[in-house]
């Protein structure tokens, strides 16, 4: 059974603080996706990377996809309250369809 | 463009009783996925369809759950009966088939929050 686990499981920050969520799987993926989640919300989609070493920058949002392309990380500098939410991480297996979910990350994000 | 529709929104029922929840994917997307998502956790997949054909349902608990996608657009996800710990939000979502452009993309709705009393 592929497994991604996510760290760490909870964070509690105060604004202004930078943190790094951490993604990693002993599968291979083609892409790994990353989503945040808000109470009472279906996750949306923050950033898709698919190339081994990739590094993809949105706004104070920084990921990057492992080069061997099992493992994956999220930086965020200068965390906001809006930043608050479950992080989730999933990988695509080679040449399916199929996604599967990281254990996620709750941020909570003090002013 | 339209997103993933879900209905209900919210439904409580007690332990035995039925519940059908209903997703309208995205036009032209011929993947539906369901997911389960216990509170706090990551979504768990539970079967995920191509056009009308299931494509893995290996975690769905066939003793309980059903699910159909008759025409090949909307679907229809059953409990039934249900048990206390089948309390989640079951997420709806759809894609483009892995390989076209943005596939492997999955947008989700907004999901259907059963509590099992």
């Amino acid at each position: 059974t592929q497994l991604l686990e996510q760290s760490p499981q909870f964070l509690s920050i105060q604004e202004g603080e930078n943190l790094t969520v951490y993604c990693n799987s002993s599968s291979v993926f083609s892409s790994l996706q990353w989503y945040r989640q808000e109470p009472g919300e279906g996750p949306v989609l923050l950033v898709t990377v698919v190339t081994g070493g990739e590094v993809k920058k949105l706004k104070r949002l920084t990921f990057q996809f492992g080069d061997a392309r099992k493992d994956s990380s999220l930086h965020i500098t200068a965390a906001q309250p809006g930043d608050t939410g479950l992080y989730l991480c999933a990988g695509a297996l080679w040449n399916t369809d199929k996604l599967i979910f990281g254990t996620g990350t709750r941020l909570q994000v003090f002013p | 463009e339209a997103g993933v529709a879900q209905s209900p929104r919210y439904k409580i029922i007690e332990k035995r009783q039925s519940v059908a929840f209903w997703c309208n994917p995205i036009s032209g997307h011929a993947t539906l996925y369901w997911y389960q998502q216990i509170l706090g956790q990551g979504p768990k997949l539970l079967i995920q369809f191509q056009n009308n054909g299931v494509v893995d349902d290996s975690q769905l608990p066939k003793d309980r759950f059903s699910a159909e996608r008759l025409k090949g657009v909307d679907s229809t996800l059953k409990i039934q009966p249900a048990k206390l710990e089948d309390s989640a939000v079951y997420l709806c979502a759809s894609s483009r088939p892995a390989g076209t452009a943005s596939g492997n993309t999955i947008y989700f709705g907004e999901g259907s929050w059963l509590t099992v009393v």
